[in-house]
């Protein structure tokens, strides 16, 4: 069975900052990595994907993420954090080639908190 | 194209009493799932349906919880008779049989007083 630990339940880091949001996986076949990103009260949205290829994934905001098979991990990193930014963050996976079954495993989740 | 839609979109009952959720998916996708997000946690798969079948129920409270998708389209979720625990945001979210892509819709907050 898949799943994901985010190492963190908080980051609180200062605008312009960079930060990191660690991400670590489990499975024993192939995985297609997300984060997500809930700002309050709000729906979960799709931050960035790895599905296969470059290992490295950007987002239209200037997040980013790179898939280590190694380290089983999925980091999101960003090098300058904006107040617009504060937000839950979730790492997701699923399955590649699972039949059926491709349910989204979330992990606990991340709120980064930036500070002025 | 548009995008998951859920109602309501909010939520009060009292405990003992039954709720019933909604959720129609983007059209043509084959899969559907209720997910349920306890404030502070991540969220936990309820079910997954493939078109109108039961892939995955293993973590539904099968005892007060019971979901049907009709026609392997719009999809309710209904609790009978709710608890405390069960305030939450529930979250339905379809994808393509690929399983590359999944959309959210916004929710239902539920508050069980």
């Amino acid at each position: 069975a898949q799943s994901v630990t985010q190492l963190d339940s908080q980051v609180p880091v200062f605008e312009e900052a960079p930060v990191e949001l660690r991400c670590n996986y489990s499975s024993s076949v192939s995985v297609y990595l997300f984060w997500y990103v809930q700002y309050p009260n709000q729906g979960l949205q799709l931050l960035l994907k790895y599905l296969s290829g470059s290992t490295l994934v950007e987002s239209i905001n200037g997040f980013e993420a790179e898939f280590n098979k190694s380290q089983t991990s999925f980091h999101l990193r960003k090098p300058s954090v904006h107040i617009s930014d504060t937000a839950e963050y979730f790492c997701a996976v699923s399955e590649r080639g699972g039949g059926s079954n491709y349910k989204l495993t979330f992990g606990k989740g991340t709120l980064l908190t930036v500070n002025p | 194209e548009a995008g998951v839609a859920q109602s309501p979109r909010y939520k009060i009952i009292e405990k003992r009493q039954s709720v019933a959720f909604w959720c129609n998916p983007i059209s043509g996708h084959a899969t559907l799932y209720w997910y349920q997000q306890i404030l502070g946690q991540g969220p936990k798969l309820l079910i997954q349906f493939q078109n109108n079948g039961v892939v995955d129920d293993s973590q539904l409270p099968k005892d007060r919880f019971s979901a049907e998708r009709l026609k392997g389209v719009d999809s309710t979720l209904k609790i009978q008779p709710a608890k405390l625990e069960d305030s939450a945001v529930y979250l339905c979210a379809s994808s393509l049989a690929s399983g590359v892509g999944y959309t959210f819709g916004s929710g239902t907050r539920l508050t069980v007083v």
